[in-house]
């Protein structure tokens, strides 16, 4: 079954920084791009950043470029976000997505971590 | 950026009702459209791809259909574990990867 997991989420005050990672099981991780999309409270989903499978091409949102940093280890099966300078905006659900098919439709998803900024 | 405006944002059906959702893109995007169903406290799930591509496994009441700027979700009988929000996005070879802003559906 494929699978992703991510952790790392919490509480964090403004200007901290919080890195998260995403876990992938059952799906041959290196041949994939990967996401992180996310969901502030009682809103929608937002793109947040990608990384093709080999890490050459990296995108972000507007929103986070210059704070967010995407990376991943394939010997690790592992995603991650780096997030700094984080503001009150930044609270949100994250969800990693695998990006699949010929044209990047996200499935799976993750599960969901809570990243909380308040002070 | 390609922009997606679902419509309604908000939907009261009953069970059986058949139901549908239009995603409008602010410019032509081929049949480049997924469709997710989020429920409270889940991950989004993918229903359609390329606009009208079941994706395993998903009932064969929901369907996709349109191209270009416009582009409809149908749910042909509602069953009471349809009752969900629903987004469609932009599918593309490289970001960004935009959303619409969601279809709340709510039992009647």
């Amino acid at each position: 079954e494929v699978q992703l997991v991510e952790s790392g989420g919490g509480l964090v005050k403004p200007g901290g920084s919080l890195r998260l990672s995403c876990a992938a099981a059952g799906l041959t991780f290196s041949g994939h791009s990967m996401n992180w999309v996310r969901q502030a409270p009682g809103k929608g989903l937002e793109w947040v950043s990608s990384i093709s499978s080999r890490s050459v091409y990296i995108y972000y949102a507007d929103s986070v470029k210059g704070r967010f940093t995407i990376s991943r280890d394939n010997a690790k099966n592992s995603l991650y976000l780096q997030m700094n300078s984080l503001r009150v905006e930044d609270t949100a659900v994250y969800y990693c997505a695998r990006a699949y098919g010929d044209f990047n439709w996200f499935d799976p998803w993750g599960q969901g971590t809570l990243v909380t900024v308040s002070s | 950026d390609i922009q997606l405006t679902q419509s309604p944002s908000f939907l009261s059906a009953s069970v059986g009702d058949r139901v549908t959702i239009t995603c409008r893109a602010s410019q032509g995007i081929s049949s480049y459209l997924a469709w997710y169903q989020q429920k409270p406290g889940k991950a989004p799930k993918l229903l359609i791809y390329a606009a009208s591509t079941l994706q395993s496994g998903v009932p064969s009441r929901f369907s996709g259909s349109g191209s270009g700027t416009e582009f409809t979700l149908t749910i042909s009988s509602l069953q009471s574990e349809d009752f969900a929000t629903y987004y469609c996005q932009h599918l593309n070879s490289y970001p960004p990867y935009t959303f619409g802003q969601g279809t709340k559906l709510e039992i009647k």
